[in-house]
This record gives structure tokens, sequence and C-alpha cells, in this order.
């Protein structure tokens, strides 16, 4: 039973590249989402999606976009990568709504 | 909208004693709410939850929570620390669409 997968693991890209983090699940979870974790400033909601082709904004969308084409997979696209995201991003899983999630091990991305 | 405050980033004990991290929640309706541990270099696990059925919530490795509405308090506690629960733990509130988290207190346990 994988839970929530998350790839890469590790990422370094240079300003202004774009790149895509898959986050794949296998509990047939309704509700997905995104959130990035920095040091002092806990996890803050990037976007979040309750249902297969339903996606929505949460704290902090701005330089970010998803799709959910599938219930299994939500990825997160970096359009045009700044220093300030710089981060660890954990993709996350619930059955339905947002509680009781499951997350994934997590994306260390660094942008220099 | 929803939010959780988590009072000390930092919280030091020796090992066997009582562990205390606190949470304060601000809410408009009748809250869910969560507490969270993360090892190092992993994602987050959920230790309890509270969903209104108890006020009292056991959770997993002998942590427990008490909902307090009076003082919109949802404090983590657990009798004896062991050197395993040094971590960082968040408290999390949750509302229609999203979940919310404190800024995390990362727990060290002396021997």
């Amino acid at each position: 039973n994988a839970g929530v997968t998350q790839t890469p693991k590790f990422q370094v890209l240079k300003t202004g590249q774009s790149m895509t983090l898959q986050c794949a699940q296998d509990m047939n979870h309704e509700y997905m989402s995104w959130y990035r974790q920095d040091p002092g400033m806990g996890l803050r909601l990037i976007h979040y999606s309750v249902g297969a082709g339903i996606t929505d904004q949460g704290e902090v969308p701005n330089g970010y976009n998803v799709s959910r084409s599938t219930t299994e997979d939500f990825p997160l696209r970096l359009l045009s990568a700044a220093p300030s995201q710089t981060s660890v991003y954990f993709c996350a899983s619930s059955y339905r709504g947002p509680t009781e999630a499951f997350f994934g091990q997590g994306t260390r991305l660094t942008v220099v | 909208a929803q939010s959780v405050t988590q009072l000390g980033s930092h919280v030091s004990v020796s090992e066997g004693a009582l562990v205390l991290l606190r949470c304060n929640y601000s809410s408009s309706v009748p809250p869910y709410l969560f507490w969270y541990v993360q090892y190092p270099n992993q994602g987050l696990q959920l230790l309890l939850k509270y969903t209104s059925a108890a006020t009292l919530v056991k959770g997993i490795n002998g942590f427990e929570a008490e909902f307090k509405k009076s003082e919109t308090s949802f404090h983590l506690t657990k009798p004896s620390a062991h050197m395993s629960d040094a971590a960082e733990y968040f408290c999390a509130v949750s509302g229609d669409n999203d979940m919310r988290f404190g800024a995390g207190t990362r727990l060290t346990v002396k021997p």
C-alpha cells in the first residue's frame, strides 16, 4: 500500500525554469492538497482539489498551477521558478474534505 | 477563516517529564482540530483528531489532547516523555475546504 507518493524527492532549479512536482495516491481519496513548508511558518496551503476536475487556490497560490484530471494524480507546476520558491513541498490526500490527511514524504526544492 | 496559533516554537523536556504543547484556535464554527507529528526528513503523521465526539482525545504513542471551548484551546500532552518523541509537532484546524496549520513546535527530549 503506497499511500501518497511524491516525485522527485530533491530538485535544484535555476531561476526562470519550470517544472512539475508529481503527486499520486492509491487510496481513492477525493481531496488532495499541496503545501509548502518553510522554517518558522509551518505549512501553508498552495492549492487544493475536492475531486477530479475541481481545483481551487489556497493561501499562497501565486507562481503555481495545478490540475486534477484523475482521482489519483495532482501535479503541481512551477511556471517560472524564483528563489522565493525554495522550500519543502508536501502533497496530502484525505478521503473526503480536508480531514485526516495522509502526507507524502516531501520534495525539497532549491531555486538558485 | 479558521486559524491556529502554537505557543512556543521550541520546547525542551527531560526524559520521563510531562510534555505540554500549546495550541489555540480561532474559528467561527465548531472546529475540527488535529495534531500532527513530523520526524526529520519525513512527511506529517496524524497523532490525533477532535471532531466534537469527546473533548478528551487520545492518540497514538501515548499522546492526548483536550478541547476547551471556553479557552479556545487544544493543548497536546503526554505524561512521560520518551527520547523517541523528539520531533516537530503541528496543530491544525480544518474548515469546509481547507486545513490550516500552526507554525509548529519543536520538541527536544533530554536524557
